[in-house]
């Protein structure tokens, strides 16, 4: 069983377009987040909810906006792309939003924009 | 603000000890982890470390300095399958994870 998925796996598109990627896990964890991990391979913070609530909302261009329609799931909805958002995208959860909890992260997306 | 220094890259050899750096300057502490990556698959969590001191897991082992900034990961007994790359990643706030660059490991027979 997977803990946490993310779809899809794979995306290409084309500059301009507007995407979508989404998130579900099924660990009963009330915080989930987003991380972009660039070709250096460095992860980084987008986003966390904690109970459909934002918590976390780091320096991101507002054509990025996370959507949490309940606990379970936190998608990620991506406007008019641009070559600079190709990068592999990452989702997690947490059992709560305090230091201690380990994360549990999805698979990846691996986003390329041409 | 954060910053968070490890090696790029490490090779070592089966069956061997290797240990793994993480130096960092920090505003805030709440812990500090360790999360193994292998190519192309997702970041697992490995090791937590709140407290000064050597917390011990199986093969793997990692060190706190609160007062150097300073972390390692130890991992003994070194097989094929360990090689990844091992994010070292700073709790300042909140559940907020600031990750490193990550050290690639190499394991060679």
């Amino acid at each position: 069983d997977t803990a946490v998925s993310q779809t899809p796996k794979y995306l290409v598109t084309q500059m301009g377009n507007d995407k979508s990627i989404k998130c579900e896990q099924n660990l009963g964890h009330d915080t989930m987040y987003w991380y972009k991990q660039d070709s250096k391979k460095f992860l980084k913070i987008m986003f966390s909810y904690n109970n459909k609530e934002l918590i976390i909302n780091e320096t991101v261009p507002n054509r990025f906006s996370p959507k949490s329609p309940d606990k379970a799931h936190l998608n990620l909805h991506i406007n008019s792309l641009e070559l600079g958002d190709s990068a592999v995208y990452f989702c997690a959860s947490s059992s709560g939003p305090f230091p201690s909890y380990e994360q549990y992260f999805g698979p990846g997306t691996r986003l390329t924009v041409t | 603000g954060q910053n968070i220094d490890q090696p790029t890259e490490m090779t070592a050899t089966e069956g061997a000890i290797v240990q793994i750096n993480c130096t960092y300057q920090t505003s805030g502490f709440n812990g500090l982890f360790w999360y193994q990556q292998h190519a192309g698959e997702a970041p697992t969590f490995l090791s937590y470390n709140v407290l000064d001191g050597l917390e011990e897991k199986g093969r793997f082992s990692s060190f706190l300095s609160r007062s150097k900034g300073y972390s390692y990961l130890l991992l003994k007994e070194l097989q094929m399958k360990d090689s990844a790359s091992y994010l070292c990643a700073l709790n300042n706030a909140g559940n907020m994870l600031t990750f490193g660059g990550g050290t690639r490991l190499m394991v060679k027979p």
